[in-house]
């Protein structure tokens, strides 16, 4: 059964401080890897990472794809309190043209 | 500009009776799913529309649930004789087309009380 598994379930950090997330997954004829973030209400959209770009970077935001690994790393360098929220890893299978399998999340605090 | 809307918001109700959730999704995006989280949990696939059909109903959870989609825009999730079980934020979102390779663009969901 394929399936997505995030670690840590939760952390706490200082302002100012790197985190970094984990993303494993099983998923038979892997397609992409996206990582969304939710704060209160709607997840957006953050990056997609494929086997043609296994590495993807937005301001202090990055992530890289290891497929050898069968994992993904989301890192945020010094933190702010709006980094605060759940971290959603996602992955596409060819197998479909529209399943998404979602980890359960990180949910990540930020102290001031 | 516009992104993905639910409504309502919020919806408190008795145990047994129907709710109707509503999804107004981005114009010109012809895929649409419907999601349900639970606390502390990930994303639970209900159903998903390419255009007005539903190719995938697998995610339903019993025939208590049903959604539908009309004019390839706005759908609405129904859920009949609720139960406290069924107590979520229930996400919309769609994408520009059927391809998982599109971003989901999600609304803020409608949280569901059943008491």
């Amino acid at each position: 059964e394929d399936k997505v598994v995030q670690s840590p379930l939760s952390l706490v950090v200082h302002e100012g401080d790197t985190v970094t997330l984990n993303c494993s997954y099983e998923v038979t004829n892997f397609r992409s890897l996206l990582w969304y973030k939710q704060e209160k209400k709607a997840p957006t959209f953050l990056f997609m990472l494929t086997s043609s770009g296994i590495e993807k970077k937005s301001g202090r935001l990055s992530s890289i794809l290891d497929k050898k690994e069968l994992s993904s790393i989301l890192n945020i360098t010094a933190t702010q309190t709006g980094d605060s929220a759940i971290y959603l890893c996602a992955v596409a299978s060819m197998d479909s043209n529209y399943q998404l399998i979602w980890g359960a999340g990180t949910k990540l605090i930020i102290k001031p | 500009g516009a992104g993905v809307s639910q409504s309502p918001s919020n919806k408190v109700t008795e145990k047994g009776k129907d709710v109707e959730l509503r999804c107004d999704p981005i114009s010109g995006h012809t895929a649409l799913y419907w999601y349900r989280q639970s606390l502390g949990q990930g994303l639970e696939f209900l159903i998903y529309f390419q255009g007005n059909s539903a190719p995938d109903k697998s995610g339903l959870p019993s025939d208590r649930f049903s959604a539908e989609r009309t004019g390839g825009s706005v759908s609405t999730l129904t859920i009949q004789r609720t139960q406290q079980e069924d107590s979520a934020v229930y996400l919309c979102a769609s994408s520009f087309d059927r391809s998982n390779n599109s971003p989901l663009h999600f609304g803020n969901g409608t949280r569901l009380t059943v008491t």
